[in-house]
């Protein structure tokens, strides 16, 4: 069965303190992994796609990773704005199947 | 552009009510889906629109129905609402199937006694 796992639950870093968040999947055929980041009381918002093992995207403080299994999100010097529930998701051609999600907290 | 809206933000229902989720996007996109997001589990896919007069069910489809008279509005309706269906319901679009970004409306958070 395809699966999408994300680790750890939830991460507390001081503002500043770097750190990765990983998705970890098994599917067949991937067709494209998403992260999408989701604030408290709103809809998920995107982030990257990656297509590819060893594909990497980046955009501000985030840098996202793909290998065969598995990929990280990984925060550099994050800022209490960066406070949200990251999501991973896979496209396994009808449908996207998302993980749990990492609840990150930053604290100043 | 307003993206995608969802309407209501909230609602209670009574068990064996019916009721209709209200989705619309203003992005001319063609794919446009439901999902439903609980604690510990992730948003999972419940019905899906390729286009306008095409739907299809996702993971966990049963007590909802759907259908997709508009490129724009795509309602998802509960026949007959059961506690289990208490949850967050998002709608979602994107330009062109699952490979592509998907733009998700505010959700809806609905509660049923």
């Amino acid at each position: 069965e395809d699966q999408v796992t994300q680790s750890p639950e939830a991460l507390r870093l001081q503002e500043g303190e770097s750190s990765s968040l990983n998705c970890s999947y098994t599917v067949s055929g991937l067709r494209g992994l998403f992260w999408y980041r989701q604030d408290p009381g709103k809809g998920p918002e995107f982030l990257f796609t990656l297509y590819s093992a060893g594909e990497e995207k980046e955009k501000e403080r985030l840098k996202a990773t793909l290998t065969k299994k598995e990929s990280f999100l990984h925060i550099t010097a994050p800022k209490p704005e960066d406070s949200a529930t990251y999501l991973c998701a896979v496209n396994q051609g009808r449908a996207l199947t998302f993980g749990s999600g990492t609840r990150l907290q930053v604290q100043p | 552009n307003a993206g995608v809206t969802q309407t209501p933000k909230f609602q209670v229902l009574k068990t064996g009510q019916s009721m209709t989720l209200q989705c619309a996007q203003d992005m001319n996109h063609e794919y446009m889906s439901w999902y439903r997001q609980d604690p510990g589990m992730g948003l999972r896919l419940i019905h899906y629109s390729v286009g306008a007069g095409i739907t299809d069910q996702g993971e966990v489809p049963n007590g909802y129905n759907v259908s997709r008279s508009t490129t724009e509005d795509f309602p998802l309706r509960l026949l007959s609402a059961a506690p289990s269906q208490t949850s967050v319901y998002f709608c979602a679009s994107s330009y062109s199937g699952q490979n592509t970004e998907a733009f998700f409306g505010q959700g809806t958070r609905l509660t049923v006694v």
